[in-house]
């Protein structure tokens, strides 16, 4: 089982809808979870970030973690087409070492 | 500021090459970190530095060298490649081990 799964893709949304990304993970007691963005041929750039269960907003972005069922997610309101990328759930276990999802190219149609 | 700055941006090496890349910040952060990615996969972790010494060798091959001479800066040392070593490779930094890696642009580097 990998340690992070993430839902395969690619998704294609419309301009304007909402892009919803799921993430599981294996450790039970990971205590920190990312997402990264990352454009072809650029590096990741880091989103968001989430500690505790709950929603967290920042500005479209929202994530949700919910550490009972080992689960994070992450939504893009009113989605652009600058949202066009792959974005990685990272989750750092006890170890502080981060476990990358194989990631899920996201494609906004204008 | 989360600037991390990597050189060279590219690199092509023939596999009898030496060669280094190299990792600047200066955000005062203790964690440094190596990864290498290849096309489209995510991150592998290659090494990681907390507070200048070597913390973590993900069993990576001898003919990649780490080096950290001081708390802003993060070389790997490049011998004897061979050409399935071609990957992004990435740097990044954060404040200590438990907090958000910041990335670098990445090294492209080609091994012929």
């Amino acid at each position: 089982q990998k340690e992070v799964e993430q839902n395969s893709g690619p998704l294609s949304v419309p301009e304007g809808a909402i892009a919803s990304l799921n993430c599981t993970y294996s450790d039970r007691g990971s205590q920190s979870f990312f997402w990264y963005r990352q454009y072809s041929g650029k590096s990741p750039e880091l989103i968001m970030s989430i500690y505790s269960n709950g929603d967290k907003e920042d500005g479209r972005f929202t994530a949700q973690l919910n550490k009972a069922s080992q689960y994070v997610s992450l939504l893009i309101r009113d989605s652009q087409p600058s949202d066009s990328a792959t974005y990685l759930c990272a989750v750092a276990n006890n170890d502080y070492k981060l476990s990358f999802g194989a990631g899920t190219t996201v494609t906004v149609r204008a | 500021d989360t600037e991390v700055t990597q050189t060279p941006k590219h690199l092509v090496m023939g596999m009898t090459n030496k060669k280094s890349l190299k990792c600047e910040q200066h955000m005062g952060h203790r964690a440094m970190y190596w990864y290498k990615q290849k096309a489209k996969k995510p991150p592998e972790l290659m090494f990681v530095y907390s507070y200048e010494k070597l913390s973590i060798n993900e069993s990576v091959p001898s003919r990649f060298s780490p080096e950290c001479p001081n708390s802003s800066l993060l070389n790997l040392h490049l011998h004897a490649l061979q050409p399935e070593d071609s990957a992004l490779y990435l740097c990044a930094s954060s404040q200590a081990l438990e907090n958000i890696q910041y990335f670098g642009a990445g090294t492209r580097l080609s091994v012929l």
